[in-house]
């Protein structure tokens, strides 16, 4: 079947470490992007990308790095430098470039919780 | 600016019982897209409805259905015999035309339903 993994499920870190959250799509989607979800709010725009080797900063991309070196992969890492990192982090792709225009296809997502 | 804008954070219905959730949306575009997201417990959001700006034709689809009206920038969405099963938390969202201004998809807060049996 087609998707979207994300792994791990949950994962604990300490405050000054860096963690790398993995998102993998069997879709042969183009674009991948990157939510963060706090309660009671809305997905918020993390980063995206568009082809591979290439992608850009959304709305709160600040402590938050990127890499896309594979189309099929898109990890996305949290480092010391991002102030409150606790929060349900969730992987989408689309099917073509149009961005946002596009039916979004959900991972189950990744709670990240700093101790 | 493009906002969206769902006013019920939290709605409670007996089983069976019709439910609305609305969503409010702002945008300058004239060529824009709506979207109906629900997410269960698991997390994951799964995907129920896309609109186009010029298509405000209602949709219906077993028990959901979507109103859409572009007079008062609505696209309401209507759980008809609610079930338990439907039990989840559910999002809308707008994406403009990445032509005019970029790619840019717009979450609501989201409403928490809850159908109690």
């Amino acid at each position: 079947d087609g998707g979207i993994t994300q792994s791990p499920k949950y994962l604990f870190r300490k405050e000054g470490q860096n963690v790398t959250l993995s998102c993998e799509q069997n879709l042969n989607h183009d674009a991948m992007y990157w939510y963060r979800q706090d309660p009671g709010q809305g997905l918020r725009l993390i980063y995206y990308s568009q082809i591979v080797n290439d992608f850009q900063k959304g709305d709160i991309a600040e402590g938050y790095s990127v890499s896309r070196e594979k189309k099929e992969s898109f990890p996305l890492t949290v480092t010391s430098a991002q102030k409150n990192p606790t929060a349900f982090y969730l992987c989408a792709s689309t099917e073509g470039l149009a961005g946002g225009t596009d039916t979004q296809y959900f991972g189950p997502g990744t709670r990240l919780t700093v101790l | 600016a493009q906002k969206v804008t769902q006013a019920q954070t939290e709605i409670s219905v007996v089983e069976k019982e019709d439910v609305t959730l609305d969503c409010v949306y702002e945008t300058r575009d004239t060529t824009y897209y709506l979207f109906w997201y629900k997410q269960p417990p698991s997390g994951e959001l799964v995907f129920l409805i896309r609109r186009n700006s010029f298509d405000e034709q209602n949709e219906i689809s077993g028990r959901y259905s979507w109103n859409f009206q572009k007079s008062t920038s609505s696209f309401n969405f209507t759980i008809t015999a609610s079930q338990v099963v439907d039990s989840a938390v559910y999002f809308c969202a707008l994406s403009e035309d990445p032509n005019t201004g970029g790619f840019k998809t717009i979450f609501g807060a989201g409403t928490r339903l809850f159908v109690k049996a």
